[in-house]
C-alpha cells in the first residue's frame, strides 16, 4: 500500500528565500508524481507534473525533481513571495491504479 | 472558463437529510474523480469514473452514491447524512484513467449539524 509523507507539516520563512519542500513515498511503482497548491476555501491547483520516466519538472520559480529509487520528491520554489503562501500538496499515481494518493501537505508561510 | 465546476461550495444540512453536489468538466476528459477532504486536511478518493463507468469504490458507506449522467458530469448523492459526513469533497478529472494531468473543482465543503 502506498504511502506519501510530506515533511515538514509546516514551514515559516521571510519573503525572498529560496525554499525546498519534501514529499517522500513508499511505493516506487510509480505512474506519475503531481505537485498541487492548496489556498484556504479554494480547491487545489495542478502546479508540476512529473512522469515516473522524468528526473524533474519546472515552471517559472518552481523545479519538482523526482528519485523513483529513494521514493523522494522535492518542489523547490526560488524567490518566495507572500504569494506562494498556501498548503502545498504531493500526490502519487500509483502504476496500473487510477487513483491519487495524496500526502498531509506542507502549509507555507512567506512572511513580507 | 472554470474546468472543473462543482456546486454548491457550500452547503448546510441537518442530520438525516439527503443532499447532491454537482460536479461537471469542459476540458473532454474520460476520468471523473470524488475525493473527500476530512477535518485533518487528508485528501482521500472516494469515487471513479470512467466513460459512465464506475471503476473506484474505495470502501465509502453506500449512503454515498455517485451518478454520471454523461462523462461531462458527475454528481454524488448522500442519503441520511450524519455529522461524520462534514468534510470539503473534491470533483476531479483526467483525460483517461491513470493517465495524465489531474484537475480539481473548486470543493464543496459540506458541514451536518
Amino acid at each position: 500500500k502506498q504511502e506519501v509523507t510530506q515533511i515538514p507539516a509546516a514551514l515559516s520563512v521571510p519573503e525572498g528565500e529560496n525554499l525546498v519542500l519534501n514529499c517522500s513515498f513508499t511505493d516506487s511503482a510509480i505512474y506519475n508524481l503531481q505537485w498541487f497548491r492548496q489556498d484556504p476555501g479554494k480547491g487545489l491547483t495542478s502546479l508540476l507534473l512529473i512522469q515516473s520516466s522524468q528526473r524533474e519538472q519546472t515552471s517559472g520559480r518552481l523545479n519538482a525533481s523526482l528519485d523513483k529509487s529513494s521514493g523522494r520528491s522535492t518542489l523547490y520554489i526560488a524567490a518566495s513571495q507572500p504569494g506562494d503562501s498556501a498548503t502545498y500538496l504531493c500526490a502519487i499515481l500509483q502504476g496500473g491504479s487510477e487513483k491519487l494518493v495524496f500526502g498531509k501537505g506542507t502549509k507555507l508561510t512567506v512572511n513580507p | 472558463d472554470t474546468a472543473v465546476s462543482q456546486t454548491p461550495k457550500y452547503l448546510v444540512t441537518q442530520m438525516g437529510n439527503d443532499k447532491s453536489i454537482k460536479c461537471e468538466q469542459n476540458l473532454g476528459h474520460d476520468t471523473m474523480y470524488w475525493y473527500k477532504q476530512d477535518s485533518k486536511k487528508f485528501l482521500k478518493i472516494m469515487f471513479s469514473y470512467n466513460n459512465k463507468e464506475l471503476i473506484i469504490n474505495e470502501t465509502v458507506p453506500n449512503r454515498f452514491s455517485p451518478k454520471s449522467p454523461d462523462k461531462a458530469h458527475l454528481n454524488l448523492h448522500i442519503n441520511s447524512l450524519e455529522l461524520g459526513d462534514s468534510a470539503v469533497y473534491f470533483c476531479a478529472s483526467s483525460q483517461r484513467a491513470g493517465v495524465g494531468e489531474a484537475f480539481f473543482g473548486q470543493g464543496t465543503r459540506l458541514t451536518v449539524v
